[in-house]
């Protein structure tokens, strides 16, 4: 099925270990986002990437890094996890350009938790 | 920066009654607004969105929204709640910022209790 695949679904990290998530997409979009959603706040982006080798920080960068090396795929990178990181973080990503009539399409999360 | 603001941390309505879950917004311009829901241990699911024209917007499962310019305000409506739709909700707009890559600011949601 065409959409948004992220992997894995959940991981248990210690303090200071590192890990990837990867975010795939399959519908050519050129924009794909990163974000983190925390009980009471909402969702926050992370990092958002406007094409293949372009990346960009959002309003929640630090601690993260991310690469585009592929345009169907997002990695977010944790290079020491911390238990602040404890969160569930989605994936989402659009078509190019500033037409809105092309809807945003989310993965089904990733549960992280940072003991 | 464009925001939206979900007055309500929990909404608790009986099923068959109305609901209405509040969000307004605050842009430059605008605004392009979305309406999105989370079922537990679930992805966010697209209901509805708002560009232009018609500021009465339907979506899925039975939703709809009303837009009011005046008021600032996309509030979520449907006529007749089920246990089903408990779930939490999201209010969303686009950023028009080329900087943020037009990215969703999403408010900090509702929690939708339906009680049979």
């Amino acid at each position: 099925n065409a959409g948004v695949t992220q992997t894995p679904k959940f991981r248990v990290l210690k303090t200071g270990q590192s890990m990837t998530l990867l975010c795939a997409q399959d519908m050519n979009h050129e924009y794909m986002y990163w974000y983190r959603q925390d009980p009471g706040m909402g969702l926050r982006l992370i990092h958002y990437s406007v094409g293949e080798g372009t990346t960009a920080k959002g309003e929640v960068p630090d601690g993260y890094n991310v690469s585009r090396l592929k345009k169907q795929n997002f990695l977010l990178g944790l290079e020491s996890a911390a238990p602040s990181q404890t969160s569930v973080y989605f994936c989402a990503s659009r078509p190019p350009g500033q037409g809105i009539n092309y809807g945003y399409t989310f993965g089904s999360g990733t549960r992280l938790t940072v003991v | 920066a464009q925001s939206v603001a979900q007055p309500e941390d929990q909404v608790n309505v009986a099923e068959g009654n109305p609901l209405t879950v509040k969000c307004t917004y605050s842009v430059s311009g605008n605004p392009y607004l979305f309406w999105y829901v989370q079922y537990p241990n679930r992805g966010l699911q697209f209901l509805l969105k708002y560009i232009t024209g018609d500021n009465l917007v339907k979506g899925s499962y039975g939703f709809e929204a009303e837009f009011n310019k005046s008021q600032t305000s996309f509030h979520l409506k449907k006529p007749s709640a089920l246990v089903s739709d408990s779930a939490l909700y999201f209010c969303a707009v686009r950023d028009i910022s080329s900087n943020s890559g037009y990215a969703l600011n999403f408010g900090k949601g509702t929690s939708l209790l339906v009680t049979p």
